[in-house]
């Protein structure tokens, strides 16, 4: 069964809003979760390197007031799309570093949020 | 750095017909090597990885991929394609160790035809 449970699978919503996605790691805890981008038909771009605790590192390009994001605790990374548009649509995935009985992967993938700016 | 070039965004096979997905990579140390799959609107799951022990390495679903140092490759493949297999597959490299930062591929779309 799924180790990273990513949460809304989709959302659509009018431009302006804020739209916050969820991920979280069922059974093991995260001192790293990773948050990508993946446009249709394209490969993942990583956007930030989150760090329980810590602030988050960008990937060059990403912008940090647009994309927020917060790693409370272990098993909980947020990213929050702040007055989203309609080119902030996109694909949006999560991942966990895997530790304790995770560790045989290096990350674990939650099943991605479908973001739609209308 | 580290750097990885799928050769072919889009392979087709027949049911039963053997399937080749290439993986070329770059890294200026010696790298852990993975092969991932999406399905439509899904995130990434792992099918196979080498972390510097057998260069033969086995995965699910009858996967199996071969690296070679000397041709800097990990190509993937499954000897019987079958249609469940249509799917996005991504090569990824890192730096392995602790370093759990992922590069991935282009991706390389998978169809099976009846």
């Amino acid at each position: 069964g799924a180790v990273v449970s990513q949460h809304p699978s989709r959302v659509i919503c009018k431009s302006g809003t804020s739209v916050k996605i969820e991920c979280r790691s069922l059974d093991f805890q995260a001192t790293t979760m990773f948050w990508y981008r993946q446009f249709p038909k394209q490969s993942l771009m990583l956007m930030a390197t989150s760090n329980e605790g810590s602030k988050a590192t960008y990937e060059q390009g990403v912008e940090k007031d647009k994309f927020l994001i917060n790693h409370a605790s272990l098993t909980l990374s947020t990213l929050t799309v702040t007055s989203a548009h309609p080119e902030d649509s996109s694909f949006y995935i999560c991942s966990a570093q895997g530790t304790g009985v995770r560790s045989n992967q290096p990350q674990h993938f939650g099943d991605g949020t479908r973001l739609s700016i209308l | 750095a580290q750097s990885v070039t799928q050769l072919g965004s889009h392979v087709s096979v027949s049911e039963g017909a053997l399937v080749l997905l290439r993986c070329n990579y770059s890294s200026s140390v010696p790298p852990y090597l993975f092969w991932y799959v999406q399905y439509p609107n899904q995130g990434l799951q792992l099918l196979l990885k080498y972390t510097s022990a057998a260069t033969l390495v086995k995965g699910i679903n009858g996967f199996e991929a071969e690296f070679k140092k000397s041709e800097t490759s990990f190509h993937l493949t499954k000897p019987s394609a079958h249609m469940s297999d249509a799917a996005e597959y991504f090569c990824a490299v890192s730096a392995g160790g602790s370093n759990y930062k992922l590069t991935f591929g282009k991706g390389t779309l998978l169809t099976v035809n009846p």
